[in-house]
């Protein structure tokens, strides 16, 4: 089945810092790579996408880059800010239909002014 | 549109008993899946409902069940607690099953097992 590796957290950056969040994946067949967002108290949203091999998913400033040959998406941004506080998933999901979607543990990210 | 709903959205129970938790979907959303969340083993996958039917399941005890209506809501019943059961539970809607189709999630239900 699938599975993903995440960098362990917490991760406390200062405002205006760059950001970046490792994940690789081990899937089958040929995945789309998703990062979620979990702030404080509320489920998860989705935060960016991408769906084949050098797409390169953003939202919010936030941008990751399928690489098909590291088997990895990483999770970046220029200038965190503190309402960027939160934990973030990344999940592979195989695009054969009877597969879920895998999450990572989390990152936890804190960001102080 | 109204977003994913969770029933109740805070639980207590003891250990032993059973327990019965809800999740509406976004209109016309037909697929719904449910997660467990845990400090230690972080979000599981429990199981998928498209059309009524259980389309996935993961590796969770016979305990752990489900459902789905026939206007998509969901329920999902755990019986025999144990204190391990203690975890947030998140529900999931989507348009359809098979192909991805974006989940959008619910609040959760906090469930604390005594």
């Amino acid at each position: 089945g699938n599975s993903v590796t995440q960098m362990e957290g917490p991760v406390t950056l200062s405002e205006e810092a760059f950001l970046t969040i490792n994940c690789t994946y081990t899937a089958t067949g040929y995945p789309s790579l998703f990062w979620y967002v979990q702030y404080p108290g509320e489920g998860l949203q989705l935060l960016l996408k991408a769906t084949k091999a050098d797409d390169k998913g953003s939202n919010k400033g936030f941008e990751a880059t399928y690489r098909k040959e590291t088997t990895s998406f990483h999770l970046e941004k220029g200038s965190v800010q503190v309402s960027d506080s939160a934990v973030y998933f990344c999940a592979p999901k195989s695009n054969s239909g009877n597969t879920p979607l895998v999450f990572g543990k989390g990152t936890r990210l804190s960001v102080i002014a | 549109k109204a977003g994913v709903t969770q029933t109740p959205r805070y639980l207590i129970k003891t250990r032993g008993q059973q327990v019965t938790l809800s999740c509406s979907p976004i209109s016309g959303h037909r697929s719904v899946s449910w997660y467990q969340q845990t400090p230690g083993q972080g979000l599981q996958f429990l199981f998928e409902y498209f059309s009524e039917t259980q389309r996935n399941k993961g590796n969770f005890p016979g305990r752990f069940s489900g459902r789905q209506f026939s206007n998509s809501r969901s329920e999902m019943n755990v019986s025999t607690l144990e204190l391990g059961d203690s975890a947030l539970y998140l529900c999931a809607s989507s348009l359809g099953w098979g192909t991805y189709n974006e989940q959008f999630f619910g609040p959760g239900t906090r469930l604390t097992v005594l």
